[in-house]
């Protein structure tokens, strides 16, 4: 029972490269959600979905694009990075937004150097 | 926009004794659902308690309650017979809007240190 596993949990970038954090979550939950954590920031949201080819903004959307071909997965990209990008990632699925809680993956933590 | 706010950024409580985590929110949609989180220093997310806008009677789930003043918009956290391995930081959420298409947001949370 897996659950909502992040790949990878760890990675260094150096400024300008690219990556693509995965999601997957075997829930078959619709939405899913990713969030930046950072110092006294708690977790902002960056995009979500509310369910398979469709994405939204969040609260920090910019730097960032999401893709979701698949419901059970929920892709983050980082284009060109950037060290104000420093942070650690959380994805989250949930079956309904309002009355269902949300289940988190472990996290990635991305240092751009 | 929705808005969640948590005023003690960190707070001390004696072990055995309870303590109340702070959330207001704000928010103009008559439906919406409230979310407590628990983060240990190990980094997980763990969900505690769920209260709907609806529900009539306050959440509880175990040493966990949520006081729920709707007029107020407030959904403080009480953590009773507090224990060592709740020192944590414990966040508040919120998904407005019963018709779906709405992200949960979070505040910026209070980060609990139970003294022995």
């Amino acid at each position: 029972n897996a659950g909502v596993t992040q790949t990878p949990k760890f990675r260094v970038l150096k400024t300008g490269q690219s990556m693509t954090l995965l999601c997957a979550q075997d829930m078959n939950h619709e939405y899913m959600y990713w969030y930046r954590q950072d110092p006294g920031m708690g977790l902002r949201l960056i995009h979500y979905s509310v369910g398979e080819g469709t994405t939204a903004k969040g609260e920090v959307p910019d730097g960032y694009n999401v893709s979701r071909l698949k419901k059970q997965n929920f892709l983050l990209g980082l284009e060109s990075a950037a060290p104000s990008q420093t942070s650690v990632y959380f994805c989250a699925s949930s079956y309904y937004s309002v009355n269902t809680e949300a289940f988190f993956g472990q996290g990635t933590r991305l240092t751009v150097v | 926009a929705q808005k969640i706010t948590q005023t003690q950024p960190g707070m001390f409580v004696q072990e055995k004794e309870a303590v109340t985590l702070d959330c207001t929110y704000d928010t103009s949609d008559p439906s919406y659902g409230l979310f407590w989180y628990k983060q240990p220093s190990s980094g997980e997310m763990i969900f505690l308690i769920y209260q709907g806008s609806y529900d009539q009677q306050n959440a509880t789930e175990g040493r966990y309650s949520l006081n729920f003043q709707k007029a107020r918009k407030s959904a403080n956290l009480v953590i009773s017979a507090s224990q060592l391995g709740d020192s944590a930081m414990y966040f508040c959420a919120m998904t407005p809007a019963l018709s779906g298409n709405t992200p949960l947001v979070f505040g910026k949370g209070t980060r609990l240190s139970v003294i022995a």
